[in-house]
């Protein structure tokens, strides 16, 4: 079985400030691993994801995110947001077999005020 | 491309009666299809899973005769909330994913409110 901890509930952040949103997961088997956005009212929105080879990979929208199996995180981080990155994100883990269940963090609500 | 669709976007229902949400695949076939509820402020909980032509699993204290999932075909799956209740009131998500492939790729969420 997996689990995922988002260590930070809410993060609230200036506009054009960085942030980092952590995420730590555990499993006895290996993993892809995942984050998503999810808008007021909305589904979830793939942001990206790692599946192997680089442990660094970068949405098309300048977030990115590093893997660390040592620490097993999976910490997402934006250089400087908007105001349109205020949504809910997502950490979440599947195993490398048939059924990719995904297991999902509890979310991080990230507030972007001007 | 890997577009999933649901409708209704909402609905509102009368306690007892039953309620069917579809979610559908529209630019790849979805070989397995997942249902997930999600409460206010709170992550998403999997209800569960159906591959296409089977019988859905069940997440462990899921009603699977409260919550009938058909995945007649690869690009639709259903949900049918059968009388439903005012506690079954919640967010209902589904996923979708093509055999092989890792990625879930989810549709826009179905508000259901049952008075």
């Amino acid at each position: 079985a997996q689990s995922v901890t988002q260590l930070d509930s809410q993060v609230p952040v200036f506009e054009e400030a960085p942030v980092e949103l952590r995420c730590n997961y555990s499993s006895s088997v290996s993993v892809y691993l995942f984050w998503y956005v999810q808008y007021p009212n909305q589904g979830l929105q793939l942001l990206l994801k790692y599946l192997s080879g680089s442990t660094l990979v970068e949405s098309i929208n300048g977030f990115e995110a590093e893997f660390n199996k040592s620490q097993t995180s999976f910490h997402l981080r934006k250089p400087s947001v908007h105001i349109s990155d205020t949504a809910e994100y997502f950490c979440a883990v599947s195993p490398r077999s048939n059924d990719y269940k995904l297991s999902f963090g509890a979310g991080t609500t990230v507030t972007v005020r001007a | 491309g890997a577009v999933v669709s649901q409708h209704p976007s909402r609905v509102i229902c009368k306690s007892g009666t039953s309620v069917k949400i579809e979610c559908r695949s529209l630019d790849f076939q979805a070989t397995t299809m997942f249902w997930y509820r999600q409460f206010p402020k709170q992550s998403l909980m999997l209800m569960a899973t159906s591959n296409e032509g089977s019988k859905a699993t069940y997440e462990q204290g899921v009603e699977k005769d409260k919550f009938l999932i058909n995945h007649a075909s690869l690009t639709l799956s259903t949900l049918t909330v059968t009388s439903a209740h005012p506690e079954d009131s919640s967010f209902y998500i589904c996923s979708a994913r093509s055999w092989g492939q890792e990625t879930q790729y989810f549709g826009p969420g179905t508000r259901l409110l049952v008075l």
